[in-house]
């Protein structure tokens, strides 16, 4: 099955800096990657997708890249703010996100230092 | 538009107690999601509903779990009798189908002392 590798585990950046998360995926057959917030409390967020016929989508201070040749994609967030501090997952799947479920990384704990 | 909602929150139990979750997934989504979240890991898939079917359950510790969609709207997973390893956050979510975004509730919180 789908295997997802995400690091780092735990990012703090001064707020205004960017951050970027990273992950491989191991099934070339993966075609869906989004990728979720979770609040403290919370169940997790869709944040931004990307699917396999595109390799970056943007919105607003947040995209994604992927990159299907290496098995990697990255969430980049700029310009942090304090309400970007949260934990982020990203995740794979090969039937646009339903069939099979999502298999999610282990999380990155992004810290935003004011 | 009201989300997934789930029912309870939290939930303590002993060790070989039996325990019961419910979720109300968004109106008109055909497609049900429940996972389990180990803390500090990712979300992992137990099982998936498309309307009444459960039509994935690979995940699904049979001996002790099981899980009921009814008219394939409000589903409903249970553990009999519980073990210390089970503590975790179920989650539940919802989608129109099964390649549309997925929506996930609040999730609840089980501690099996």
């Amino acid at each position: 099955g789908e295997n997802v590798e995400q690091h780092p585990s735990t990012l703090s950046v001064q707020e205004g800096v960017s951050a970027v998360i990273k992950c491989t995926y191991s099934d070339s057959a993966s075609n869906y990657f989004p990728w979720y917030k979770q609040e403290l409390g919370k169940g997790p967020q869709l944040i931004i997708d990307i699917r396999s016929n595109v390799g970056e989508k943007k919105d607003q201070r947040i995209a994604v890249t992927l990159n299907k040749t290496a098995k990697h994609f990255s969430l980049h967030i700029t310009e942090t703010q304090p309400e970007d501090s949260a934990v982020y997952f990203c995740a794979a799947s090969s039937s646009g996100g339903g069939a099979d479920g999502l298999t999610f990384g282990k999380g990155t704990h992004l810290i935003i230092q004011p | 538009e009201a989300g997934v909602v789930q029912s309870p929150r939290y939930k303590i139990i002993e060790k070989k107690q039996p325990v019961a979750f419910w979720c109300n997934p968004i109106s008109g989504h055909n497609t049900l999601y429940w996972y389990r979240q180990n803390l500090g890991q990712g979300p992992e898939l137990l099982i998936r509903y498309e309307n009444e079917e459960a039509v994935d359950d690979s995940q699904l510790p049979k001996d002790r779990f099981s899980a009921e969609r009814l008219k394939g709207v409000d589903s409903t997973l249970k553990i009999q009798p519980a073990e210390l390893g089970d503590s975790a956050v179920y989650l539940c979510a919802s989608s129109l189908g099964q390649r549309d975004e997925q929506f996930f509730g609040p999730g609840t919180r089980l501690t099996v002392l």
